[in-house]
């Protein structure tokens, strides 16, 4: 199965700080798209930052922002300036020929 | 954005019985619709792509006959839960459009 694998189950950040969430994918592909989303307490799946394979330069957005290493399969999210509100669930996934998979999730809290 | 609604937001049915989850697309049209299934503490992982006015298709593993698909409109799609068991119990949550961008607000379901 080509799978999405986030090693961090959980993950502490002091306000302000930066903090990295980890994610490696496995696939086949050459062209696909990766995702990290967030899920509050609200549940609501909340997308925070895409980024397209065959794009090179890095996405971001506001302050998150992806290291895509598509050799490595690597797909990190850093939160820099980090807010009480982004305390949540992060999901990494992956999407190519109609496959959808995500990972199993890093639980980010923030400490005031 | 585009905004995507559930209904119920909870429900709970006693085992044998059916239970319908509505997905609508509220301020676009959306050919299709996909339904996800979370259970506690995991991630999510896509049960089917639900198609207007064909046949939804199912992910390897999902029973076509225990989660019926209708997709009567441009707008609504609708998930029914047939002769609900216990182990059916999960939170369902709906994407339109396409399965990565905009998410319903879940529905969670308790079969007694």
């Amino acid at each position: 199965a080509q799978t999405v694998t986030q090693s961090q189950p959980e993950m502490s950040v002091q306000e302000a700080e930066t903090v990295t969430l980890s994610c490696t994918y496995d696939t086949s592909e050459s062209d696909y798209y990766l995702f990290w989303y967030k899920q509050p307490p609200s549940r609501q799946m909340i997308l925070v930052i895409r980024q397209e394979a065959y794009k090179q330069q890095n996405a971001t957005e506001n302050r998150f922002s992806v290291n895509f290493q598509k050799a490595a399969k690597s797909f990190s999210l850093k939160i820099s300036d980090s807010q009480l509100g982004d305390a949540a669930m992060y999901f990494c996934a992956r999407y190519n020929n109609n496959d959808m998979r995500f990972g199993a999730g890093t639980r980010l809290t923030v400490k005031p | 954005g585009a905004v995507v609604s559930q209904h119920p937001s909870w429900v709970i049915c006693k085992s044998g019985t059916s239970v319908k989850i509505e997905c609508r697309s509220l301020d676009f049209q959306a050919t299709t619709m996909f339904w996800y299934r979370q259970f506690p503490k995991q991630s999510l992982m896509l049960m089917a792509t639900s198609n207007e006015g064909s046949k939804a298709t199912y992910e390897q593993g999902v029973e076509k006959d225990k989660f019926l698909i209708n997709h009567a409109s441009l707008t609504l799609s609708t998930l029914t839960v047939t002769s609900a068991h216990p182990e059916d119990s999960s939170f369902y949550i709906c994407s339109a459009r396409d399965p990565f961008s905009f998410f319903g607000p879940g529905t969670r379901l308790t079969v007694l």
